[in-house]
This record gives C-alpha cells, structure tokens and sequence, in this order.
C-alpha cells in the first residue's frame, strides 16, 4: 500500500462551483500534512499545511485533517479557470516526506 | 516566484553520459532536498542536505550523487545515464532541518536520448 494516494483524475468541475479533493494516508507516525498546487511544467507550490486534526482555511482554501480515518482533503470554493492545475497531497515527519501522485483538476469555463 | 533558482532549465544529453544540476536555495534557508518527477512516479524525494551535510535519503540511485557547498547552494550529479532518467529535476529548501514547508525551485527538465 502507497503511504498517500490519491485519485489521479481529472477532476473537471464547472468555474464557481466547490471543489473537494481527497486523499489518503497509511503511515501513523506522519506529523504534518500539505498540499501543494502544481501547473503544468512547474515547480510545485506551497497552499497549505496543517499539524493537527480540523479545519485550516485560508481565503478560498480549506484543509481537513482527520487522522482517525486517516483522511485528508482540499476544499475550495468559488472555484476559478486559474484553479486548474495538479494538486500534490503530502504527509510527513521530521525526516521524511511523502507526496501523493496527485490529482488534475479542470475548471471549465 | 520562490526564490529558490535551478541552472539550466533543459538538459538534453546521451545515454552513458554524466550530467550536473545546480540549485541554489532561498536567501536563509539551510537546507536543500532534491525531487525527481516523472509521469508514472509522481514527485520521487531523492535527498536532503541541510548546512552541508546529508541529512535524509529517499530514493536516490548509487549513480546519483550530491553536496551541498559552503555557500549553500547545492548540485545533483547524474552518472551514466539512461533512458528511464529522462525526468523533470526539483530542487527545494526549507529554513531548518524538518522537511515541512518547503519551497521548490522550477525545475530542470532532462532528455536523456
């Protein structure tokens, strides 16, 4: 079993509309999780990261934890074309690291 | 823009061939972690040094290498290369030693014909 997997997609949603993506994790000992947002032939970029359990929102973006399912997720709203991207699911420690293949995401217009 | 720069953008070399990488980190920031990104693999964590010395290993093959210099900045070496090394090349930097948010530089892009 991969230790953060994700739904590759694509994910094609209309613009405006509330996206959520999801992810999975099987290693207990992760401390933090991310999520990354990548445009194609990019370097992937920080959106958000969360050490705990609940909800962590920025602007149009939320993160939730929920490490007794260990589930991971991605919401966003009013969702834009900008959006369109891959977005990267991380789980980590100290001294490891683990991202998720990601998912595609299309915002159509 | 992250701050985190990568030379050269596109590499285009032959099979057998020994190529370098070079990543220089945000201003402040201690420590370097190589990524390898291809399609079927998704974002591979290779290495991690932090104020020059090797501080994690991912997957990273014995004919890879790399070293973080005095003034931070850091090369990944690529030796005897084959076709399956044909990737996009991430290099990343955090302020410390944990591996959380971490910012990435644009990538350098390897051909391997």
């Amino acid at each position: 079993q991969k230790e953060v997997e994700q739904d590759p997609g694509p994910l094609s949603v209309p613009e405006g509309a509330i996206v959520s993506l999801n992810c999975t994790y099987s290693n207990s000992a992760f401390q933090y999780f991310m999520w990354y947002r990548q445009y194609s032939r990019k370097g992937p970029e920080l959106l958000m990261y969360t050490y705990s359990s609940g909800n962590k929102e920025d602007g149009r973006f939320t993160a939730q934890v929920d490490k007794s399912s260990k589930y991971i997720s991605l919401f966003i709203r009013d969702s834009q074309p900008s959006d369109s991207a891959t977005y990267l699911c991380v789980g980590g420690r100290d001294d490891k690291i683990i991202f998720g293949k990601g998912t595609r995401l299309h915002i159509l217009p | 823009d992250s701050g985190v720069t990568q030379t050269p953008k596109h590499l285009i070399t032959a099979t057998g061939q020994r190529v370098t990488l070079r990543c220089s980190p945000r201003s402040g920031d201690l420590s370097v972690y190589w990524y390898q990104q291809s399609l079927d693999q998704g974002l591979q964590f290779l290495i991690q040094y932090y104020n020059g010395e090797e501080r994690a290993k991912g997957n990273i093959l014995e004919r890879f290498s790399a070293q973080q210099f005095p003034d931070l900045h850091s090369e990944l070496n690529l030796s005897s290369l084959e076709l399956g090394d044909s990737a996009l090349y991430f290099c990343a930097s955090t302020s410390g030693r944990s591996t959380d948010t971490q910012y990435f530089g644009p990538g350098t892009r390897l051909t391997v014909l």
